[in-house]
């Protein structure tokens, strides 16, 4: 089936630094989303993208966090700078417009904010 | 709060048996339920989906029920094969103006052979 591909696997960094993680959509995806899962836990939303806009966001993404898919490349969310609480493996996912609730997600980043 | 409520949390059955697996939502505005199957390492896929309007769903070994009322729905995995093992996640939305799939805490499956 259609792949969603998340790069890196697994990002280990220092608080107060910034991160990017990548995400390569299902080709013809228009829209874009990314989910939060700490360990144990359900996973969340954080933020749905469409025509390079912000759609919907929800209270877990904070001001430091941000998204763009510049001209078709990545589809990258920008955490800067991290705390201790972004810890958690976020997941990227796309859907295409005429069925957007169908979501296809990527296999995740596993972020570790030390 | 969580408005999606899975049980239980862990679910061990034998090959061959029939798994069943529990959801229940709060928000009466949700009407689209999809089930996600997760693998170590590997993200969510999408398995079967069902949305308020119907009571039932099926696809091959796997059923969705649906209660409108009392707001349940549960996966039914006939014939469980030990590579169903894996963690299931409902999630629901309401599909007006939202896009947020709310996602349940998972029931992790394990069919032994």
């Amino acid at each position: 089936g259609p792949k969603v591909l998340q790069i890196p696997s697994h990002q280990i960094i220092d608080m107060g630094q910034m991160v990017t993680l990548n995400c390569d959509p299902v080709s013809n995806h228009l829209y874009f989303y990314w989910y939060k899962q700490i360990l144990g836990q359900q996973m969340e939303f954080l933020v749905n993208f469409y025509n390079g806009k912000v759609m919907e966001k929800s209270k877990l993404f904070k001001d430091q966090f941000s998204v763009e898919r510049p001209d078709g490349s990545y589809f990258t969310l920008k955490i800067q700078p991290t705390a201790l609480e972004d810890s958690a493996v976020y997941f990227c996912a796309s859907s295409l417009p005429t069925s957007a609730e169908t979501l296809y997600f990527g296999s995740g980043t596993r972020l570790t904010v030390l | 709060q969580q408005q999606v409520r899975q049980s239980p949390q862990s679910l061990t059955v034998w090959e061959g048996e029939t798994a069943i697996l529990n959801c229940s939502y709060e928000d009466s505005t949700f009407n689209y339920f999809p089930w996600y199957q997760q693998f170590p390492g590997e993200g969510p896929a999408l398995l079967i989906s069902i949305r308020s309007v119907s009571d039932k769903k099926e696809d091959g070994r796997f059923t969705i029920f649906f209660n409108k009322r009392e707001k349940k729905l549960s996966l039914h995995i006939t014939d469980s094969q030990p590579g169903d093992s894996a963690t299931y996640f409902c999630a629901a939305s309401a599909s007006s103006g939202s896009w947020q799939l709310i996602f349940g805490s998972g029931t992790q499956l394990t069919v032994m052979p």
